[in-house]
């Protein structure tokens, strides 16, 4: 069965940086563009990212554009967000998600989820 | 991006009816078909139950179903049960690659 666990999550101070990972399993990796949404604590749900199937095409929400970064190894079915100059606001649980359709953005099969936090 | 506008909460008894709507612009909602919805329980991953406005993903209960009309989309939810109390949640591709949430109606089934 599909499955997605992420990892990574932590205390960080403003202004640090911070790396999540996905791994995945269960389904053909490589075929999928990759999405991470996250959800603050309290609050609704909010895209952040999308990689493409073979890594060449990235895209962020505007409050992460330019501080974060998505990529994936798919020869370790592993898809990472590197987070760098956090802010208070991006505390929350962050999920990897794929979609039903290889390239689409309705979000089928979730992780359970790593918290951050950025705390001084 | 601006979040799409979901009333906070929304009630009803079980056996009841209850629409939730989901209220964008022309560049989410209204200018593409690819309207979402998820439930998502208290400290629970959301669990998508409509996508594409219509259509329901392999394991949804047929009581959930989706429409949309110009910039608003709707759920509803018919024959309300207990486990239908929930967080729910629509989103919308918002074209260049992009995908908007609104910000969530409280369900609870009284």
């Amino acid at each position: 069965q599909v499955q997605l666990v992420e990892s990574g999550g932590g205390v960080v101070q403003p202004g640090q940086s911070l790396r999540l990972s996905c791994a995945a399993s269960g389904f053909s990796f490589s075929d999928y563009a990759i999405h991470w949404v996250r959800q603050a604590p309290g609050k609704g749900l909010e895209w952040v990212a999308v990689i493409s199937f073979n890594g060449r095409n990235k895209y962020f929400g505007d409050s992460v554009k330019g501080r974060f970064t998505i990529s994936r190894d798919n020869s370790k079915n592993t898809l990472y967000l590197q987070m760098n100059s956090l802010r208070p606001d991006d505390t929350g649980v962050y999920y990897c998600a794929r979609p039903i359709t290889t390239g689409g953005f309705d979000f089928e099969f979730w992780g359970q989820g790593t918290l951050v936090s950025v705390s001084s | 991006q601006s979040a799409l506008t979901q009333p906070p909460s929304a009630s009803g008894s079980p056996g009841q009816s209850v629409t939730i709507s989901c209220t964008g612009t022309s560049s989410d909602v209204g200018g593409h078909n690819y309207v979402s919805w998820y439930q998502q329980h208290p400290g629970k991953a959301p669990k998508l139950i409509i996508y594409e406005v219509t259509k329901r993903p392999s394991g949804a209960p047929t009581r959930f179903s989706g429409s949309k009309s110009g910039n608003t989309a709707s759920l509803t939810v018919s024959g309300l049960l207990a486990e239908d109390e929930a967080d729910y949640y629509c989103s919308s591709y918002a074209g260049n690659n992009r995908e908007v949430f609104g910000g969530g109606t409280k369900l609870t089934v009284l």
